[in-house]
């Protein structure tokens, strides 16, 4: 069956780094587009970035664009995100998502989530 | 970017109850519109993707229409289970965006 597993997720100070993973199983991960979304405590979803199969093709949320990074490594089964110059409102847990299909723009599997405290 | 608008926000009712719960576009999206179901610490799943097409396994009671600005998923007859907070989603450009959240209670 498939499997989303995050990983990562902690404190950090506010303009300090955190490298998120997303454990993948269950399906042809290779081919699958991937993304990440997030949930601030109390608060609604919120798209953040999505990485074609190949990883040729990136988009990101206007809110992380230019400070995170997603990435995947196709031979490892496994997807990133990449946060830099972290604030206290990325405060969040954190769930990869896998797209119904490609180019599809949907998720119908999503891991656990893992949850990113910026504070100081 | 486009936003979604959901309402209401919140509503309360009972078992058996007929619910509908609308999300606004501020754009022409087509069908391009997504549901989800989320209940208190769990992920989010997928209902119903194309304004109106049910994901495998999810029952029946659970119906989504609408198109261009104006969509509505309905549950024909509200169970135990189906008491959480409901998402619209559009899949029609990046970036995606979400409405905000229906969330349903037991009256």
């Amino acid at each position: 069956q498939v499997q989303l597993v995050e990983s990562g997720g902690g404190v950090v100070q506010p303009g300090r780094s955190l490298r998120l993973s997303c454990a993948a199983s269950g399906f042809t991960f290779s081919s699958s587009v991937m993304h990440w979304v997030r949930q601030a405590p109390g608060k609604g979803l919120e798209w953040v970035a999505v990485i074609s199969y190949d990883g040729s093709e990136k988009y990101y949320a206007d809110s992380v664009e230019s400070r995170f990074t997603i990435s995947r490594d196709n031979s490892k089964n496994t997807l990133y995100l990449q946060m830099n110059s972290l604030r206290v409102e990325d405060t969040a847990v954190y769930y990869c998502a896998k797209d119904r299909c490609s180019g599809c723009r949907h998720f119908d599997y999503w891991g656990q989530g893992t949850l990113v405290t910026v504070s100081s | 970017d486009i936003q979604l608008t959901q309402s209401p926000s919140f509503l309360s009712a009972s078992v058996g109850d007929r619910v509908t719960i609308t999300c606004r576009a501020s754009q022409g999206i087509s069908s391009y519109l997504a549901w989800y179901q989320q209940k208190p610490g769990k992920a989010p799943q997928l209902l119903i993707y194309a304004a109106s097409t049910l994901q495998s396994g999810v029952p029946s009671r659970f119906t989504g229409s609408g198109s261009g600005t104006d969509f509505t998923l309905t549950i024909s007859s509200l169970q135990p289970e189906d008491f959480a907070t409901y998402y619209c989603q559009h899949l029609n450009n990046y970036p995606l965006t979400f409405g905000g959240g229906t969330k349903v209670e037991i009256k």
